[in-house]
């Protein structure tokens, strides 16, 4: 019984280039949560998805962040143009049902680190 | 905005002696969640309390949701190196979401 999967575990961008980080959530799970955390500090919320469809971004820059979850396929939180500023561990959790106060099964994160 | 607020931010304790974080929310929760998180690894889920009151125990950890449902602790008792990680309470509010409070460092002393 697969856990959640992200990939990949690490990536190393050059200011300025794109990062890509995927997420497969649990199996029969259709909601999908992506967290930010700087090294020592706590987790701070990105955004909330269900299948096809953003349901919360407030905690997501309005500028250079984007999120999906297709139909078929991962989830991805895109990165365009990285900075310095970007650099941090995101993770993806998912749950099963509706709501955010199911319990949150978590990946192992993607540690992006920026030059 | 609501907020959950966690003490102690870091707790150094000797092997053997007792633990406790607490987690406090400036608003009414529908319930509260603990994770652990170890060094270099990912929260995991630990327990959700739901009810008023409510007390659940897991071997030495021991939960409690706060009758007013705004506050949490979880004590550990004679901790062991196994304990070492991050402990966060999240919090869940209105509009359905959760609240992560910023976590409880703990450090065992061998």
């Amino acid at each position: 019984n697969a856990g959640v999967m992200q990939n990949p575990r690490h990536l190393v961008r050059r200011r300025g280039q794109e990062a890509r980080l995927r997420c497969s959530p649990m199996k029969g799970h259709s909601h999908v949560y992506w967290y930010r955390q700087l090294p020592e500090e706590g987790l701070k919320f990105m955004v909330y998805l269900q299948k096809e469809n953003i349901i919360d971004e407030s905690g997501m820059p309005k500028e250079r962040f984007s999120a999906e979850f297709p139909k078929e396929g991962p989830s991805i939180l895109r990165i365009q143009q990285v900075v310095r500023g970007d650099s941090a561990a995101y993770f993806c959790a998912s749950s099963l049902g509706t709501g955010m106060n199911q319990p949150q099964h978590f990946g192992d994160g993607t540690r992006l680190s920026i030059l | 905005g609501q907020q959950v607020m966690q003490i102690p931010q870091y707790q150094h304790v000797q092997e053997g002696e007792d633990f406790t974080t607490y987690c406090n929310s400036s608003t009414t929760l529908s319930n509260i969640q603990w994770y652990k998180q170890r060094p270099g690894g990912h929260p995991v889920f630990l327990i959700q309390l739901v009810k008023s009151g409510e007390v659940k125990k897991q071997k030495r950890l021991t939960f409690q949701f706060g009758e007013a449902k705004k506050n949490s602790s979880l004590h550990i008792t004679a901790t062991q190196t196994t304990d070492v990680g991050t402990y966060f309470c999240a919090g869940g509010g209105r509009d359905d979401k959760i609240i992560f409070g910023k976590g409880t460092r703990l450090h065992i002393l061998p």
